[in-house]
């Protein structure tokens, strides 16, 4: 089973600042790498797929990059909707797992 | 617009069996494979499986001594068990749509429903 591990697990920031979000994995997944937002209540919503291409309606601002076993999400200036838990997802191997979150909240 | 609504009892016993039924309403429902996500109160996502109008199935090994997916194409619906549950069992449950070929991801995801499993 591929682990995906995600840093920082808590990233507290201000709206308008960047933040980068790391996911590594255990051993390559290609690029099928996936970043999921999830806010309180509510499921979760696919932002980024194959590593790097936004879905549809995710705003430009939000971009993912990285392949084999070190991804990035950036989002460039965050909003104050931003501040939510993000989720990778390697979908390279079975199982489809998970890493355990990065919560991004209000400094 | 896709929209998926599920339904099933919220509250079991241990050793129970967990059954799910997740219907699509909007779009094509052949083209796609459709997923069982769940996530304990507090805690991360994990998948249980997926499945396409053909049947054709995938699933977590940790669970799959205890998990079936099926399909009804005729109702385009999809449905989950999971049987001998214990208290670990408790989660909010999400099914989703799937999209992509051979990689493939939730493109579209449900409201997720709290599943207790409680003595």
């Amino acid at each position: 089973e591929i682990v995906l591990t995600q840093s920082p697990a808590t990233l507290s920031l201000s709206p308008g600042e960047r933040a980068t979000l790391s996911c590594r994995a255990s051993q390559s997944v290609s690029t099928y790498l996936a970043w999921y937002q999830q806010k309180p209540g509510q499921a979760p919503r696919l932002l980024i797929y194959d590593a790097s291409n936004r879905a549809t309606g995710i705003p430009a601002r939000f971009s993912g990059s990285g392949s084999g076993t070190d991804f990035t999400l950036t989002i460039s200036s965050l909003e104050p909707e931003d501040f939510a838990i993000y989720y990778c997802q390697q979908r390279n191997n079975w199982p489809v797992t998970f890493g355990p979150g990065t919560k991004v909240d209000i400094k | 617009q896709v929209q998926l609504q599920q339904w099933g009892a919220g509250l079991l016993k241990p050793s129970e069996t967990l059954s799910r039924t997740c219907a699509v309403y909007g779009g094509s429902f052949s083209n796609y494979y459709w997923s069982w996500i769940r996530q304990p109160p507090g805690k991360g996502l994990e998948w249980i499986g997926e499945i396409n109008h053909s049947g054709s199935t995938n699933y977590n090994p940790s669970l799959k001594r205890r998990v079936s997916i099926s399909v009804d194409t005729s109702k385009n619906q999809f449905s989950l068990k999971l049987s001998s549950v214990t208290a670990a069992d408790t989660a909010v449950y999400y099914c989703a749509r799937v999209f992509g070929g051979a990689h493939r991801y939730e493109g579209h995801w449900g409201q997720g429903t709290l599943v207790t499993v409680s003595s």
